[in-house]
């Protein structure tokens, strides 16, 4: 079943902009997971973030968690026109056997 | 060295037939997933494997025949394929099941039925 919802569903930006998704849930999770898909490829992992954690950077990327209002968002900074693709949430749900839920993903798009 | 690699990349088949897809991972990971990625993007978990046993097996047509011969292989037999089968489907897999761990994809199989 789908349970994250990405929020834009697709965004345009300037390279060297930054670039904001959000992503909402229903349940208690554990943790949380971004993803990357460039077209044609398979999902690449990006990071991942914890229940129990409200901020995490990785490189251009800052992610952070709010499990009062079950949304997390994924902030890309300095965009590049490498960073156009797919990006999607996904949260372990604690009750249903740890399978990932997936949420439909925001299509970024880089203009040069 | 590709990690989780899928074969074939297309498959365009007539409505009726049977197909397979072909999964390996040389991870060494334990567990393996077959996703179904709609025309729209969804991503929906269809099974789940780990150390070739069935964990996950969401409500799929059981026209749907998922097999794993050894943890480093996750095959899926698709038989009578219909149009609605049209789709990208993923392999994917993990050191274990539990949820913090990242899961690496194959590059997918673009399944079309004519």
């Amino acid at each position: 079943s789908q349970q994250g919802e990405e929020d834009p569903q697709a965004l345009s930006i300037q390279e060297g902009e930054n670039a904001t998704m959000n992503c909402s849930y229903k349940t208690s999770i554990n943790n949380l997971q971004w993803y990357r898909q460039n077209s044609g490829r398979g999902l690449v992992h990006l990071i991942l973030i914890r229940s129990n954690e409200r901020e995490k950077h990785s490189g251009r990327l800052r992610v952070t968690l709010d499990t009062s209002k079950k949304s997390s968002s994924l902030l890309i900074t300095a965009s590049r026109a490498a960073d156009t693709a797919s990006y999607f949430c996904a949260t372990d749900d604690m009750d249903s056997n740890y399978q990932l839920i997936w949420g439909a993903g925001t299509k970024l798009i880089i203009k040069p | 060295d590709t990690a989780v690699s899928q074969t074939p990349k297309y498959l365009v088949t007539q409505m009726g037939n049977d197909k397979s897809i072909k999964c390996e991972q040389n991870l060494g990971h334990d567990t393996m997933y077959w996703y179904k990625q709609d025309s729209k993007k969804f991503l929906k978990i269809m099974f789940s494997y780990n150390n070739k046993e069935l964990i996950i097996n969401e409500t799929v047509p059981n026209r749907f025949s998922p097999k794993s011969p050894d943890k480093a292989h996750l095959n899926l037999h698709i038989n009578s394929l219909e149009l609605g089968d049209s789709a990208v489907y993923f392999c994917a897999s993990s050191h274990s099941t539990l949820g913090y761990q990242p899961q690496h994809f194959g590059d997918g199989t673009r399944l079309s039925i004519l």
